[in-house]
């Protein structure tokens, strides 16, 4: 079956430094997408990708649907404690009747002041 | 986006017992599915909510444990059957707005209804 690699599985850093994860897939597909989840809540949607070598900006975090259209990654610049909680990416083939997506297993930030 | 409405927010529940949890939307939407993340885990897609169809399920995932009703565009419902403490996890209502021909594939989720069996 399709294989979603997300890493870091876990990040400690200060605050202030810039964080960056990445995303591999074992297969092709024609959207990214970028969640953030906090403790308690549903996962809400950063950013979303749709073209190979898109570079997308949201604020201080930026995604980049590789070129290959089997990997991205995402960068938080400056992180602050806010950022803290779990970053998830995910793919779709969506078009017709599709939309479910394959996640990745995440990566749980954690921020020092 | 849409905002998405799940109840309960959270339950602790008995071995044996069934739970249903439901998802109101406030638009109309074009598709709707449940996903469960077990404890520190991932999302995991259980099942597609057809509109007045039965609902297509998942790899692993079946109907008479995991029942889903779908009677409009803009409410759903989940239940969890005869559960156990393996049952115990976080239950994720998502939507795909309808955007019309430009449609993205973007998911927006519920806050999740997060379920203790004991």
């Amino acid at each position: 079956g399709q294989q979603l690699n997300q890493s870091p599985q876990s990040m400690f850093i200060q605050e202030g430094e810039d964080v960056s994860m990445n995303c591999t897939s074992s297969s092709i597909f024609n959207t990214w997408l970028w969640y953030k989840q906090d403790p308690g809540e549903g996962p809400v949607l950063l950013i979303a990708l749709y073209k190979a070598g898109e570079l997308t900006s949201n604020g201080r975090l930026t995604a980049q649907f590789g070129i290959t259209r089997k990997d991205s990654f995402l960068n938080i610049s400056a992180s602050i404690p806010s950022d803290v909680g779990i970053y998830f990416c995910a793919e779709t083939n969506y078009g017709g009747s599709q939309g479910n997506l394959i996640f990745g297993k995440g990566t749980k930030l954690s921020v020092k002041p | 986006s849409a905002v998405i409405s799940q109840k309960p927010s959270r339950d602790i529940c008995q071995r044996g017992t069934s739970l249903t949890i439901q998802c109101q939307v406030d638009s109309q939407v074009t598709m709707m599915f449940w996903y469960r993340q077990q404890p520190g885990q991932s999302l995991t897609l259980i099942a597609t909510a057809n509109q007045g169809s039965e609902a297509t399920y998942e790899s692993g995932f079946v109907i008479d444990k995991f029942p889903i009703s779908r009677p409009n565009l803009t409410f759903s419902t989940l239940t969890v059957s005869n559960m156990s403490p393996e049952d115990s996890s976080i239950y994720l209502c998502s939507v795909l707005p309808y955007q019309g021909p430009s449609d993205t594939g973007e998911l927006f989720f519920g806050e999740g209804s997060r379920l203790t069996v004991l």
